[in-house]
């Protein structure tokens, strides 16, 4: 079965540095998100993105966050200048369709980034 | 704006038993309600969903849930827990309007053998 891949499993970063967190999505979907969990905490929304665009985005998703489809397999979550509160598990997930009709998010394994 | 309330951060319960884990939501309009489920160094898995139709939904690995309106609830069940059902669980809603999906803070759940 297509998986969502996700790389790094494991970032480590020191604060202020520039992240880059890369997700090959399913072949044949066309949306794509960010999730991330904050440890203990809820799954919350980052942002989805569609043709080439950002179609929603969250509070979260500040300027200091950006995402780009740079070759149409990969879909990367920049952070130019991680913080502390940065750290958590973000999860990439992509859809055939939008998530709420007869195509649920298939989700990757994550990635845990650590500032320090 | 949508919320999902899932009350209860750990659920035990002995293999071969029920089991059961709650969730609450609160949307605008009818929800689109969905449970994922997430094992350790793993992304969340989709397990049932329920859009429209009969209250009652099933899903993967025998789970099923049911939708309540009055109760605005979709608790996730299973008659005969497996110790390999011992993972996170994550509830999710939707507003039909094109909100994003937003998920609870996950229960996880513990079977004993």
């Amino acid at each position: 079965e297509p998986e969502v891949t996700q790389t790094p499993s494991h970032q480590v970063t020191q604060m202020g540095q520039e992240v880059i967190l890369r997700c090959v999505p399913i072949s044949n979907h066309l949306y794509f998100y960010w999730y991330r969990q904050i440890l203990g905490q809820k799954v919350e929304f980052l942002v989805s993105f569609y043709n080439n665009e950002i179609s929603e985005k969250s509070e979260i998703f500040d300027d200091q966050f950006s995402v780009e489809r740079p070759d149409g397999s990969n879909f990367t979550l920049k952070i130019r200048s991680t913080k502390l509160e940065d750290s958590a598990m973000y999860f990439c997930a992509s859809s055939v369709g939008l998530s709420s009709y007869n195509s649920p998010l298939h989700f990757g394994n994550g990635t845990r980034l650590t500032v320090t | 704006a949508q919320s999902v309330a899932q009350p209860e951060d750990q659920v035990n319960v002995a293999e071969g038993n029920p089991l059961t884990v709650k969730c609450t939501y609160s949307v605008s309009g009818n929800p689109y309600l969905f449970w994922y489920v997430q094992y350790p160094n793993r992304g969340l898995q989709f397990l049932l969903k329920y859009i429209t139709g009969d209250n009652l939904v099933k899903g993967s690995y025998g789970f099923e849930a049911e939708f309540n309106k009055s109760q605005t609830s979709f608790h996730l069940k299973k008659p005969s827990a497996l110790v390999s059902d011992s993972a996170l669980y994550f509830c999710a809603v939707r507003d039909p309007s094109n909100t994003p999906l937003v998920f609870g803070k996950g229960t996880r759940l513990s079977v004993i053998a």
